[in-house]
C-alpha cells in the first residue's frame, strides 16, 4: 500500500463548480499535512497547510480526518486558472520528518 | 529574495558521464532536499540535509551524492549517468520540520 494515495482523475468540471479531492495516508503517526499545486512542467507550489480543526483560504477549504486517515481539499467557484494537478503531502511521522508526496489529482476546469 | 535557485534548467548527458546539479537558497532554511519526479511515480526523495555538514539518504539514493558545506548550497552529483536517471529533479528547502517546502524550478535531465 502506498503511503499516500490519491485519485489521479482527471476531474473535469465547469467554471463555477465546487469540486472536492480526497487523499488517504497510511502512517497514523503523521503530524503535518499539506496540499500543493503543480502546473504542467512547473515546480510544486504550496497551496495550504492542513490543520486538525480544518482551515480555509478564500475558495479553498482543507479538512483532516485522523480517525479515517484522510485529508480533503474543497475548491468552491472553480476558475479556469484552478486547472492543475493537486498533490497531497504528508510527513512520514518517524525520524526525519520527510515529506511523502501523492501522485496527484488532475483538475480541468472548462468554460 | 530569489527563493530556491536550480541550475541548469535542462541537461542532456551521455551514459557514464557525471555532472552536478546546483541548488541554492537564500531564505536561511536549515532543511533541504532533492526529489526526482517521474510520470505516475510522484516525487521521490533522493537525499536530504537538516543543516550544514549533515546529509542523509532518502528512498532512491543510488547513483547520487550530495554535500552541504554551507546553509545556502546543496548540490546533487550524478556519479555515472544512466538512462534510468532521466527525470525532472527538484531541489526544495524549508525552515523547520512542520513547514512545507519551497521548490526550485527544476532541472530536466535526459540521459542518452
Amino acid at each position: 500500500r502506498k503511503e499516500v494515495e490519491q485519485d489521479p482523475g482527471p476531474f473535469n468540471v465547469p467554471e463555477g463548480a465546487t469540486v472536492a479531492f480526497n487523499c488517504t495516508y497510511s502512517n497514523s503517526a503523521s503530524q503535518s499535512f499539506f496540499w500543493y499545486r503543480q502546473d504542467c512542467r512547473k515546480e510544486p507550489k504550496l497551496l495550504m497547510s492542513v490543520y486538525s480543526s480544518g482551515n480555509e483560504d478564500g475558495r479553498f477549504t482543507a479538512q483532516l480526518n485522523r480517525a479515517s486517515q484522510y485529508i480533503s481539499l474543497l475548491i468552491r467557484d472553480s476558475k479556469l486558472s484552478d486547472s492543475a494537478t493537486y498533490l497531497c503531502v504528508v510527513n512520514s511521522g518517524t525520524g526525519f520528518q520527510k515529506l511523502v508526496f501523492g501522485t496527484g489529482t488532475r483538475l480541468l476546469v472548462s468554460p | 529574495n530569489a527563493g530556491v535557485t536550480q541550475t541548469p534548467k535542462f541537461q542532456v548527458l551521455k551514459t557514464g558521464q557525471s555532472m552536478t546539479l546546483q541548488c541554492a537558497q537564500d531564505m536561511n532554511h536549515e532543511y533541504m532536499s532533492w526529489y526526482r519526479q517521474d510520470p505516475g511515480m510522484g516525487l521521490r526523495l533522493i537525499h536530504y540535509s537538516v543543516g550544514a555538514g549533515i546529509t542523509d539518504q532518502g528512498e532512491v539514493p543510488n547513483g547520487y551524492n550530495v554535500s552541504r558545506s554551507t546553509t545556502e548550497d546543496f548540490p546533487l552529483r550524478l556519479l555515472s549517468a544512466a538512462p534510468s536517471q532521466t527525470s525532472v529533479y527538484f531541489c526544495a528547502s524549508r525552515r523547520q520540520e512542520n513547514y512545507g517546502y519551497t521548490f526550485g524550478s527544476g532541472t530536466r535531465l535526459t540521459v542518452v
